[in-house]
């Protein structure tokens, strides 16, 4: 497979516990993004990082990027309840003009 | 805020129909696109459009086509609907750097 592949495939923890995911991805990329999927919805937009950058924040997120390992990690600190959701990365690995999913992590968390 | 609007939440076919998705964005976007997604294997890209009457060919194209007559409007059609097609289907449009935006879904499924 060539898309993003993102690890835990799935993942439970405590309210306000830390939440960290990663993704992997096997060639070179422009962009990776970072979605959220509530359960039967459709997904939302998280974070995009390029290729020449490094950390990304949006709010209680944070987002890394390590081009020389191929991957990338999504913390989410302070973890609520309305954070359980399936998380999936995107890469454009294989052709800059579109994005591939990898098959999500599913973020259980506990109130 | 961009709206992406797939037509029908639930859909149930026979096998052997021909079946429409309709999916409409309210924004002048040049990219769209049909995923279908499935337990264990994520979203993967059916067909993708960049312009009026222009498509591409994802990873599954096989028993799928498309049609786009207008910026607005990106249909997916099943040709001779087969129960292997059941699944949840998204419709997406390329907001560059802000990600792609999803529809709610289309859930089919192929009796």
């Amino acid at each position: 497979s060539q898309q993003g592949e993102e690890d835990p495939q799935a993942l439970s923890i405590q309210e306000g516990e830390n939440a960290t995911m990663n993704c992997s991805y096997k060639t070179s990329i422009n962009n990776l993004q970072w979605y959220r999927q509530n359960s039967g919805r459709g997904l939302v937009h998280l974070i995009l990082i390029r290729s020449n950058e490094r950390e990304k924040h949006s709010g209680r997120l944070r987002v890394t990027l390590d081009t020389s390992k191929k991957s990338s990690s999504l913390l989410i600190t302070a973890s609520r309840a309305a954070d359980t959701a399936s998380y999936f990365c995107a890469t454009d690995e294989r052709n800059f003009n579109k994005f591939y999913f990898g098959s999500g992590t599913k973020l259980n968390v506990k109130p | 805020d961009v709206k992406v609007t797939q037509s029908s939440r639930y859909l149930v076919k026979r096998t052997g129909e021909k079946v429409f998705l309709e999916c409409v964005q309210d924004m002048d976007h040049e990219n769209m696109f049909w995923y279908r997604q499935d337990p264990g294997l994520g979203l993967r890209l059916i067909y993708f459009s960049y312009d009026v009457k222009m498509k591409e060919k994802g990873d599954i194209p096989e028993g799928y086509s498309v049609s786009r007559e207008k910026k607005e409007r990106f249909s997916l059609i099943l040709e001779s609907a087969s129960t292997n097609q059941t699944s949840m289907y998204l419709c997406a449009s390329d907001r560059g750097d802000y990600g792609y935006t999803f529809g709610s879904g289309t859930r089919l499924t192929v009796v």
